[in-house]
């Protein structure tokens, strides 16, 4: 089955202790991005990339790290998180890129950063 | 910093009902705008990816127009019915690989 596969779905850590978010696509996608969901504002775009070991900034990059060593996958690092890093992560993959293809998502996941 | 803007950001309507919604982007540098329905405790569902002025999609019951000139797209559902109660977002994408998402809009649909 086609699909974006994030990992975990709900995860409840402290104020610096890193973390990873794993997404892994199975579509043969070049385009991944990261976004985070807050109440009252859109989805925000983190990080995205284009291709392999091509990799940038989105709107809300600060506290955030990603790699893209294999086209299938884009992990989501926190260095040393922060309760203001407590939000709704999405992954979301798409065949060429936004101008023509349509992103398809993850399930979530839950971060909480006590 | 653009903005995507989403209207109305609610809507109650009635099984049966047709409804239509309305996103708004900057008009210049336009090279996409996207549709997604998202459906509460689910990830968000590709509807429309729209590239061209004027362009116009049909999905089922839901259909979507875009004029790129005035920067605006709506988005139609005809007969509403209860599954369609859902937020449907729209992002506008532009020349710098970023796309920018409004902030949806809450569709309930009662029976």
């Amino acid at each position: 089955e086609a699909q974006v596969t994030q990992n975990p779905r709900y995860l409840i850590t402290v104020t610096g202790k890193k973390l990873t978010v794993t997404c892994s696509q199975n579509m043969n996608h070049e385009y991944m991005s990261w976004y985070r969901q807050d109440p009252g504002l859109g989805l925000r775009q983190i990080y995205y990339s284009m291709n392999v070991e091509v990799t940038d900034k989105g709107d809300v990059p600060e506290g955030y790290k990603v790699s893209r060593k294999e086209k299938r996958n884009f992990p989501l690092i926190l260095e040393s998180p922060s309760p203001n890093q407590t939000s709704l992560y999405f992954c979301a993959s798409s065949y060429r890129g936004p101008e023509d293809s349509p992103l398809h998502f993850g399930n979530g996941t839950r971060l909480t950063v006590t | 910093i653009l903005n995507v803007e989403q209207s109305p950001q609610s809507l109650h309507v009635q099984e049966g009902d047709s409804t239509n919604f309305t996103c708004s982007f900057p008009s210049s540098n336009f090279y996409a705008l996207h549709w997604y329905r998202w459906e509460t405790a689910k990830s968000p569902e590709a509807l429309f990816v729209m590239t061209l002025n004027g362009d116009e999609k049909k999905k089922g019951r839901i259909s979507a127009t875009l004029n790129t000139k005035e920067g605006y797209s709506y988005l139609y559902i005809k007969g509403s019915q209860p599954e369609d109660s859902a937020t449907y977002l729209c992002a506008f994408y532009y020349n710098t690989d970023k796309l920018i998402f409004g902030t949806g809009t809450r569709l309930q649909v009662f029976p």
